[in-house]
């Protein structure tokens, strides 16, 4: 099974400032990689698919870039909505597996 | 309008058994895999399993803490699918999601249900 680990747990920014969400596979995955937002008492919402292309209506200021085993989530600039815990997700081998989750607060 | 609505949670006692449905509508069922993924109180997203299309004989796949204990059936007459949980413990306490990805014109989106919270307890 492949494991993935989210770093850092906790991310306290202010609106506006950037936020660098990091997630690491134990094997490469190559790019089937997704990452989620989720804020409380919601269903996630798939924000980012296949590393870096960004799922329909999402805002650019999300964004994912990486390959293998080390991958980025960017928001460019927090938005008050965008303060919420996000997941990565491997699509790569079976089976499917999340990371622990980055939460990310207002500071 | 793309929705997905699970039902069928609710308290039961460890041992025991619970079925989920997730009735679809919005998209052309037949066509899209579809997962189950639960988050216990407080904790992270765990993926369940995945049915797959008819394309693809239907055939599945399971998260090795449900496998032998959960089946995952899809009825594409009815838009819906289905998660069988037998011999239930207490770790499986959780809400349970319904989820696929549906690519179109527009691009890729994501859609999951509200969730059907399943308790096991004494």
């Amino acid at each position: 099974e492949i494991v993935l680990t989210q770093s850092p747990g906790t991310l306290s920014l202010s609106p506006g400032e950037r936020a660098t969400l990091s997630c690491r596979a134990s094997q490469s995955i190559s790019s089937y990689l997704a990452w989620y937002q989720q804020k409380a008492g919601q269903a996630p919402r798939l924000l980012i698919y296949d590393a870096s292309n960004r799922a329909t209506g999402i805002p650019a200021r999300f964004s994912g870039s990486g390959s293998g085993t080390d991958f980025t989530l960017t928001i460019s600039s927090l938005e008050p909505e965008d303060f919420a815990v996000y997941y990565c997700q491997q699509r790569s081998n079976w089976p499917l597996t999340f990371g622990g989750g980055t939460k990310v607060e207002i500071k | 309008e793309v929705q997905l609505v699970e039902s069928g949670g609710g308290l039961v006692q460890p041992g025991g058994s619970l079925k989920l449905s997730c009735a679809a509508s919005g998209f052309t069922f037949s066509d899209h895999y579809m997962d189950w993924v639960r988050q216990a109180p407080g904790k992270g997203l765990e993926w369940v399993g995945r049915t797959r299309n008819k394309a693809n004989s239907y055939t599945t796949e399971y998260a090795a803490s449900v496998k032998g204990r959960f089946t995952i059936s899809r009825d594409d007459s009815k838009n819906s699918f289905y998660l069988q949980m037998n011999s239930l413990k207490i770790d499986d306490t959780a809400v349970y999601y319904c989820a696929t990805t549906v690519t179109g014109m527009a691009g890729t989106t994501g859609y999951w249900g509200q969730g059907t919270l399943v308790i096991v307890s004494s």
